[in-house]
């Protein structure tokens, strides 16, 4: 059974930085992209971020670009997300995904975790 | 960049009624679309990629189709356990990368 659990969510102070990490187990990690998927609340989804199954290549979106960095240690099945700079609009449930279509990039979500809060306020 | 619009922002359906849901890309993306549903509380689920094909363990009163920049989303008889929000999303490499739709709030009438 595949499973993602998230950790690392916490109240950060804005400016502040913060690492979230995703578990994962139940697959080949490596043979995965895996994608940072956040949702505001109240508000709909938004893609942060992605890595590609060796790690070679990440992506973000334009919000996070610069101060955010994935990353991944496929010798423990875990993917990161190091987020800096952050700012109250950073508020959000994040979600770890599976990349449904494998290795590489851009492909639609087929398991997500159950995400982890972060809340940037003074 | 390109966007993702779905109409209506939320509807209301009775139970057994047919629904339809829209989503307009601003540029051509093929069919690289994806449907999600958020049920209240919960995490999304795929339900539909590549435009129309249902992933697996999907009910098939589930149904997508459209390419290009216009896409449907639609429940052929609508019942109790589809009250959820639904997103659809892009997943090719044009600007701005992975987009959702601002999604579609159903509920029971």
């Amino acid at each position: 059974e595949v499973q993602l659990v998230e950790s690392g969510g916490d109240l950060v102070q804005p400016g502040g930085s913060l690492r979230l990490s995703c578990g994962a187990s139940g697959f080949t990690f490596n043979e995965y992209a895996m994608t940072w998927v956040r949702q505001a609340p109240g508000k709909g989804l938004e893609w942060v971020s992605g890595i590609t199954g060796s790690g070679g290549s990440t992506y973000y979106a334009d919000s996070v670009r610069g101060r955010f960095t994935v990353s991944r240690d496929n010798s423990k099945s875990t993917v990161f997300l190091q987020m800096n700079s952050l700012r109250a609009e950073d508020t959000a449930l994040y979600y770890c995904a599976r990349d449904y279509f494998g290795p590489g990039s851009y492909s639609p979500f087929d398991y997500w975790g159950q995400g982890t809060l972060v809340t940037v306020s003074s | 960049d390109v966007q993702l619009t779905q109409s209506p922002s939320s509807l209301s359906a009775s139970i057994g009624d047919r629904v339809t849901i829209t989503c307009r890309a601003s540029q051509n993306i093929g069919n690289y679309l994806a449907w999600y549903q958020q049920k209240p509380g919960k995490v999304p689920s795929l339900l539909i990629y590549v435009a129309s094909t249902l992933h697996s363990g999907v009910p098939s009163r589930f149904s997508g189709s459209g390419s290009g920049t216009v896409f449907t989303l639609t429940i052929s008889s609508l019942q109790p356990e589809d009250v959820a929000t639904y997103y659809c999303q892009k997943f090719d490499s044009a600007p701005p990368g992975i987009t959702f739709g601002q999604g579609t709030r159903l509920d029971l009438k």
